[in-house]
């Protein structure tokens, strides 16, 4: 089962570190972990993404447990403009490239 | 302008019309796929492609024709359309498997 799990919601407050978890148990040795946001009326757009070890862009960091089955996505200081659908995927490439998004995560931030 | 780009935005029509929403990308991906998004169901994969000529089937294909006779472009076809193919639709493209998927803005389909 390719799918993810994510909480429905989150709330922050605006400047605040925002921590959004994601399950991924039956992860295989070269799943990536790939995030995307989506902001209403647009498509998703890409944040991060990583296999093993955590990563760091401009947008957020990405923090994948050790025993790959979860990964948290940082946002360090939230921003209204943050306030969007988040997505985690697992992306087995190759030859199969079904990719399943599932729900995501809606992340409120409050002034 | 690298992007992805879906025509049209919008489009109403009847049952068992055939209709072709397009998507092209200028920037020489060699992944494309297409997704539906239903409230309450998230985005699920309808078809992808790993190059050109090369198509497969994604989690909810039914009802769906694709085809990849371009490197940039990658058709939805819907041959006969039901009202249960109402959606919200995209397109997208990659470098690799791997890489970061670059998404259109959508096409809101309805079935009437």
């Amino acid at each position: 089962d390719a799918k993810t799990t994510q909480p429905n919601s989150m709330e922050s407050n605006e400047e605040e570190p925002v921590h959004l978890p994601c399950n991924h148990s039956t992860i295989s040795g070269t799943d990536y972990i790939h995030w995307y946001r989506q902001l209403p009326s647009q498509g998703p757009e890409y944040v991060i993404h990583g296999l093993t070890s955590n990563v760091n862009n401009r947008m957020a960091s990405l923090a994948i447990a050790e025993d790959r089955k979860s990964s948290t996505l940082i946002l360090h200081r939230a921003t209204l403009r943050d306030a969007a659908v988040y997505y985690c995927i697992r992306n087995s490439g190759g030859s199969n490239y079904k990719l399943t998004f599932g729900k995501g995560t809606l992340l409120t931030v409050n002034p | 302008e690298a992007q992805v780009t879906q025509n049209p935005r919008y489009l109403i029509t009847v049952t068992g019309k055939k209709l072709t929403v397009t998507c092209s990308q200028n920037m020489n991906h060699e992944y494309m796929s297409w997704y539906r998004q239903d409230p309450g169901l998230g985005l699920r994969q309808i078809y992808y492609s790993m190059n050109v000529e090369v198509t497969d089937k994604g989690d909810v294909p039914e009802g769906y024709k694709v085809s990849r006779k371009e490197k940039r472009n990658f058709p939805l076809i819907l041959e006969s359309p039901s009202p249960n193919q109402t959606s919200l639709y995209f397109c997208a493209s990659s470098l690799w498997s791997n890489s970061p998927l670059h998404f259109g803005n959508g096409t809101r389909l309805t079935v009437t």
